[in-house]
């Protein structure tokens, strides 16, 4: 398994804004996972895109994936304070051991 | 919506101790999981587990600590002489499946050593 590196490190927006944030691995997937953890509490998947899958969407969530670039990103349209959170990706081949990076720390205010 | 629930939500032990930290999975899920948090720090894999027994651990998954799934409900870690280390949230997860699965995650269970 492998760690997914997210970027930027932190973003900070308006409500009503868009918020993208990138993800980078490095060896083949079978799939990607976008997760999303609000301060402290647990983890909440979001979006499972595959490896065949170029773009999935999810209510105000749009995920591409590329593998020829080995990149992934999500986009959350009309952001609320709500998605104030760390969002993190989890690259998964032949496992389903996730492995978690820094995230994306994504602040929304009002 | 089903949910993983988690016991405690907060336990304070002292070092030597053992503690259990207890889950409820999803009930149709099959495979289960520990991670855990360390304050200001990476979530980490612990451990997996299917059909009553390990899959998958991880190099902090050491003798000091052990699963189980006692009954058709329930799935425990057990961390036996605790240190100030392991001090962190632990969180649960379970899975339908394995590969192309999502994993549902549990609040997490804050434990303190002191």
């Amino acid at each position: 398994s492998q760690q997914g590196e997210e970027d930027p490190q932190a973003l900070s927006i308006q409500e009503g804004e868009n918020a993208t944030m990138n993800c980078s691995y490095k060896t083949s997937i079978n799939n990607l996972q976008w997760y999303r953890q609000n301060s402290g509490r647990g983890l909440v998947h979001l979006i499972l895109i595959r490896s065949n899958e170029r773009e999935k969407h999810s209510g105000r969530l749009r995920v591409t994936l590329d593998t020829s670039k080995k990149s992934s990103s999500l986009l959350i349209t009309a952001s609320r304070a709500a998605d104030t959170a760390s969002y993190f990706c989890a690259p998964l081949q032949n496992t389903d051991k996730l492995i978690f990076g820094t995230g994306t720390r994504l602040q929304v205010f009002p | 919506e089903p949910e993983v629930t988690q016991t405690p939500s907060h336990q304070v032990t002292q070092m030597g101790q053992e503690v259990i930290l207890r889950c409820v999975p999803i009930s149709n899920h099959l495979y289960f999981y520990w991670y855990r948090q360390i304050l200001g720090q990476k979530v980490e894999f612990l451990v997996s587990f299917y059909n009553n027994e390990i899959s998958e651990k991880s190099e902090i998954f050491d003798d000091q600590f052990s699963v189980e799934r006692p009954d058709g409900s329930n799935f425990t870690l057990k961390i036996r002489s605790t240190k100030l280390e392991d001090s962190a949230m632990y969180f649960c997860a379970s899975s339908e499946g394995q590969l192309s699965y999502e994993q549902y995650f549990g609040p997490g269970t804050r434990l303190t050593v002191t």
